[in-house]
């Protein structure tokens, strides 16, 4: 089953408005939580990153919030701009299996101008 | 900066050919993982290395080896392609307490 479970699937955000992707897990033994942004035909590249003694981490236009309790956390794009049009990733990893990580199955972002 | 080089951008083989995915990181890192991307289904874990000579199935190790001679690089085997292993397929390696760091990618069509 999917460790990560990641949501919406798809996102439409008019510039200047905040996009929000949600991702829940389960395994409490997951001490890291990166988000990964994604453009067509590249890799994912690493965006921004929260452990879980933390409830919140800023940086520049991108937040990520941290509810351990809930076993939840999002990312929060402020200011929303066309080349924020992406696919994002959230995950998790588990340090002690081999830094092992797992993805959610991806939000795909388009900022309208 | 980081850098995970994936061999080739795109790849096109036929049914039944053995098909080599090189990847290269240049941080030293001990674990290092191949992912296949497809629409809708995110990132799938095929298998991963924590160590020279080391490795570990993933979630969908089937069809698939692979081979850690040297730190540094780990290749991605398709014994005999076949269609349905056409996909993006990522490289990535991860160190000590830091994310994983991906390569570009390697876009293989199977036909």
């Amino acid at each position: 089953q999917q460790q990560v479970k990641q949501s919406p699937q798809s996102l439409i955000v008019q510039k200047g408005g905040i996009s929000i992707i949600n991702c829940a897990y389960e395994n409490t033994a997951f001490d890291y939580f990166p988000w990964y942004q994604q453009f067509p035909g590249k890799g994912p590249a690493l965006l921004i990153a929260i452990r879980p003694d933390v409830s919140e981490k800023k940086e520049g236009r991108f937040t990520i919030s941290f509810n351990k309790s809930a076993k939840q956390f999002s990312l929060h794009i402020m200011d929303s701009q066309p080349g924020d049009s992406a696919t994002y990733f959230c995950a998790a990893r588990v340090r002690s299996n081999f830094n092992k990580f797992y993805f959610g199955s991806g939000t795909k972002l388009n900022v309208k101008p | 900066d980081v850098k995970v080089t994936q061999s080739s951008r795109y790849l096109v083989k036929r049914t039944g050919e053995k098909v080599f995915l090189e990847c290269v990181q240049d941080m030293d890192h001990e674990n290092m993982f191949w992912y296949r991307q497809d629409p809708g289904l995110g990132l799938r874990l095929i298998y991963f290395s924590y160590d020279v000579k080391m490795k570990e199935k993933g979630d969908i190790p089937e069809g698939y080896s692979v081979s850690r001679e040297k730190k540094e690089r780990f290749s991605l085997i398709l014994e005999s392609a076949s269609t349905n292993q056409t996909s993006m397929y990522l490289c990535a390696s991860s160190g000590g307490p830091r994310s994983a760091f991906f390569g570009q990618g390697t876009r293989l069509t199977v036909v």
